[in-house]
């Protein structure tokens, strides 16, 4: 079992919908991130938060937003996403950000199909 | 940035030792070094993670070469549940020590 708990674990929408994944750890862990990972590829980093503050975005479009409301809870807001979108979305928690002994711990994804 | 080169894929036979390479020749003195696999259907899980000396735990074995740029991970008796995408990682200081994933080597272990 992950301790890193992500709903929902399936999503199709279409690309005029809004939608919003969810990431929760209670480790206590200050340090957030959302990959993205397309079939048979490594995950890619989209985004690093850093006690609830955005500190990397890697280039990410817009239609993606995150939002960090707590320490524990992590979302990826979803609008007008396009069909290369399609992915599974995953979220990781760390102790702290920046040191590079500091292990990842990911939750299982969401597989996120766009129509 | 500094990268990995491992082999796509490996295979192994059950309950035999298993030795997955990587290669990280731009490796820098402060970067470590993390290996995390993938089981299908599941995120990365955290294996093992080294900076020089080699390392042990309940999971696997991590040599690291004496000049850093090459590191070996080492499963003692693998199991068919050890298939999995195995990715080494340099978790690099001018990268943010943030994670950059290879491309990672596909382990199919036969009964």
């Amino acid at each position: 079992d992950t301790e890193v708990t992500q709903t929902p674990k399936h999503l199709v929408m279409g690309m005029t919908n809004k939608k919003s994944l969810k990431c929760e750890q209670h480790m206590g862990h200050r340090a957030m991130y959302w990959y993205k990972q397309k079939a048979k590829k490594p995950p890619e980093l989209m985004f690093v938060y850093s006690y609830e503050k955005l500190s990397i975005n890697e280039s990410v479009p817009s239609r993606f937003s995150p939002e960090c409301p707590n320490s524990s809870l992590l979302n990826l807001h979803l609008h007008a996403l396009q069909p290369e979108d399609s992915a599974l979305y995953l979220c990781a928690s760390s102790r702290i950000q920046g040191y590079s002994n500091q292990p990842q711990h990911f939750g299982d994804g969401t597989r996120l199909s766009i129509l | 940035d500094a990268k990995t080169t491992q082999p796509n894929s490996m295979e192994s036979n059950e309950e035999e030792p298993v030795h997955l390479p990587c290669n990280h020749s731009t490796i820098s003195g402060t970067d470590y070094i993390h290996w995390y696999r993938q089981l299908p259907s599941q995120g990365p899980e955290y294996v093992i993670h080294g900076l020089t000396s080699n390392v042990n735990n309940r999971m696997a074995s991590l040599a690291i070469a004496e000049d850093r740029k090459s590191s070996t991970l080492i499963l003692h008796r693998a199991t068919l549940r050890d298939a999995a995408v195995y990715y080494c990682i340099l978790r690099a200081t001018n990268t943010g020590n943030q994670f950059y994933f290879g491309t990672g080597t596909s382990l199919t272990v036969i009964p």
